[in-house]
């Protein structure tokens, strides 16, 4: 089955700074990936996502790039702002209806 | 975007006691939905696939006489976490996608975190 490691599991940044954050995948089948933003205690929520027919995606501050060769897509979030602090998750699936499987979660920080 | 909603949102209970949970997609028919579990500063992971009209998909590891799972309709799935422990505690979001696109977007429920005493 899929498996998806994502990294760093922690990132402090400056309020204006950039963040990256990467996630790897294991099943070359899988050809939708999806960011998820997540506030302590509520749903998921669905920030962009790209599938396997693009390269790059962007809307405003959050762009997604995604390499199928090596098997690794990155979340960009330029112009951090401190309302960005949050757990990002990235996930990968099928388009096919089947569930998506995530990644680890990685905890931004985003100083003022 | 398609809205899915969870019930209840906050649940406590007694050990050894049943609790169910319910995921509606409110304005769209989901034949398939998906249940996760969270434990805290974890990630989300799949407990099972739940068709409607047919068995549920377990994952690995996820005992299926302990969390059973209903789809009796196109827009209703329940879990019930049966003869509940603390190690059951966590959070649990189910979600779906709209039957009659393939976009690929998931839609969750609000997310239901239940405690066991």
């Amino acid at each position: 089955g899929e498996n998806v490691e994502q990294h760093p599991s922690t990132l402090s940044v400056q309020e204006g700074d950039s963040a990256v954050i990467k996630c790897t995948y294991s099943d070359s089948a899988s050809n939708y990936f999806p960011w998820y933003k997540q506030e302590l205690g509520k749903r998921p929520q669905l920030i962009i996502d790209i599938r396997s027919n693009v390269g790059e995606k962007k809307d405003q501050r959050i762009a997604v790039t995604l390499n199928k060769t090596a098997k690794h897509f990155s979340l960009h979030i330029t112009e951090t702002q401190p309302e960005d602090s949050a757990v990002y998750f990235c996930a990968a699936s099928h388009q096919a209806g089947t569930a998506l499987i995530f990644g680890k979660g990685t905890t931004l920080s985003v100083s003022s | 975007g398609a809205v899915v909603s969870q019930h209840p949102s906050r649940v406590i209970c007694k050990s050894g006691t049943s609790v169910k949970i319910e995921c509606r997609s409110l304005d769209f028919q989901a034949t398939t939905m998906f249940w996760y579990r969270q434990f805290p500063k974890k990630s989300l992971m799949l407990m099972a696939t739940s068709n409607e009209g047919s068995k549920a998909t377990y994952e690995q590891g996820v005992e299926k006489d302990k969390f059973l799972i209903n789809h009796a309709s196109l827009t209703l799935s329940t879990l019930t976490v049966t003869s509940a422990h603390p190690e059951d505690s966590s959070f649990y979001i189910c979600s779906a996608r709209e039957g009659q696109t393939n976009t690929g977007e998931l839609f969750f429920g609000e997310g239901s975190r239940l405690t066991v005493l």
